[in-house]
Order: structure tokens, then sequence, then C-alpha cells
């Protein structure tokens, strides 16, 4: 099964606009980690929800989390162009240390 | 602020032979892993290893693959006899491991290129 898939593969905004991507996972989980990961370079990990919370901010980011639909959404608000980069969610399943990433979503913003 | 930090950033090498990735993880964290991306694809968990063992591991970490803590600062994975199918960006990861939720904080990541 997939685990971790994100909507839309890709985005392109432009600067100061809302980016939203949403991501879907099969399994129960114990946390969802959203990473970014710019082109060549390592994934930097932007925040954590866990299942039994439905909503969490870090600055210009909003997490969401459904686990009835087992989806989440990032949106990042007032987009930069720094923020041009590939975004992936990444669960934890129950009983296990590694993390499942989806494909990644490639967020493009223009200046 | 503490980084986990990775060596080489770029490895070629010829099909068949060893290549050791090092790693030297963030210093107060008990759990280290790693993870493989190939080019256009999902990131890919290997393994992780925590008190000098080999804690879970993948379908893909198949005897070719070993990790190594020679030392109290590094980790190591080290494949045998590459392939081609080895080329891919090799990430480092480590984690606190006092307990649940417990965030990993990845590395720069080596790119493996096998020819």
């Amino acid at each position: 099964s997939q685990q971790g898939e994100e909507d839309p593969q890709a985005l392109s905004i432009q600067e100061g606009e809302n980016a939203t991507m949403n991501c879907s996972y099969k399994t129960s989980i114990n946390n969802l980690q959203w990473y970014r990961q710019n082109s060549g370079r390592g994934l930097v990990h932007l925040i954590l929800i866990r299942s039994n919370e439905r909503e969490k901010h870090s600055g210009r980011l909003r997490v969401t989390l459904d686990t009835s639909k087992k989806s989440s959404s990032l949106l990042i608000t007032a987009s930069r162009a720094a923020d041009t980069a590939s975004y992936f969610c990444a669960t934890d399943p129950g009983g296990s240390e590694k993390l499942v990433f989806g494909k990644g979503m490639k967020l493009t913003v223009n200046p | 602020e503490p980084e986990v930090t990775q060596t080489p950033s770029h490895q070629v090498t010829q099909m068949g032979q060893e290549v050791i990735l090092r790693c030297v993880p963030i210093s107060n964290h008990l759990y280290f892993y790693w993870y493989r991306q190939i080019l256009g694809q999902k990131v890919e968990f290997l393994v992780s290893f925590y008190n000098n063992e080999i804690s879970e591991k993948s379908e893909i970490f198949d005897d070719q693959f070993s990790v190594e803590r020679p030392d109290g600062s590094n980790f190591t994975l080290k494949i045998r006899s590459t392939k081609l199918e080895d080329s891919a960006m090799y990430f480092c990861a480590s984690s606190r491991g006092l307990g649940r939720p417990d965030t990993q904080y990845f590395g720069p990541g080596t790119r493996l290129t096998v020819l």
C-alpha cells in the first residue's frame, strides 16, 4: 500500500499567495511529520503533529490532521520565493521506528 | 544548532566496488538511521540502529549492506559490492530516542553514483 501520498504533485504560485498541500496515508500512525527538501539537498524537519492532535501552527505553517480520513494538510501562508522546494509528509506507523515518506510535492513560488 | 553531517557529499564508484558512507549524528542522540532516495522517487527507509545493534531493517537492506558505529561519533553504511541500482542519495538521520514522538533529523545526504 502507498503510505503518505501528497497531493498535488506540483504547485506553482505567486509570492504572497498561500500554498496548500495534502497528504493521505493508509495505516494507523503515531504521528505525521512534514519535511522540506531544497533541490539536491537534505531533508529539513518542519513540523510534527501527533495522532491525537487536529491542528498545529508554527510560524507561517499550519498543519491539520484528520485521522478518520487518514489525511493531513500543510498550509504555507504568505509564501516567499525561498519556500520553493519539495515537501514531503512522513508517517510514523505504530510499532515501527521508521518514517514512511510520500513521493513529495514540488512547490514553486514565483517572485 | 547541532546538525547531522555526512561525508562525502558525492561518491562515484565502479560497479562491484565497496563503498563506505559516513555520518556524524547529533551528539546526544541515541537512534541512528539510513534512508535512500533514488532520483525522482520516494525516500525509503533502510535501517535503524540503537545501542550498537540494528533495531529494524527494510527488505532493501540485504546482505550487501552493513552498518557500524566504529567510535563514539561516526555511523557508517557499507555497501559491499555496489550495483547500478544502488545509485541514489543516501541520507543519515538521528533522533533522541527518549520516547515518542521522536523527531528524526537528517543530514545533507551523500549522492552515490555507480558506473
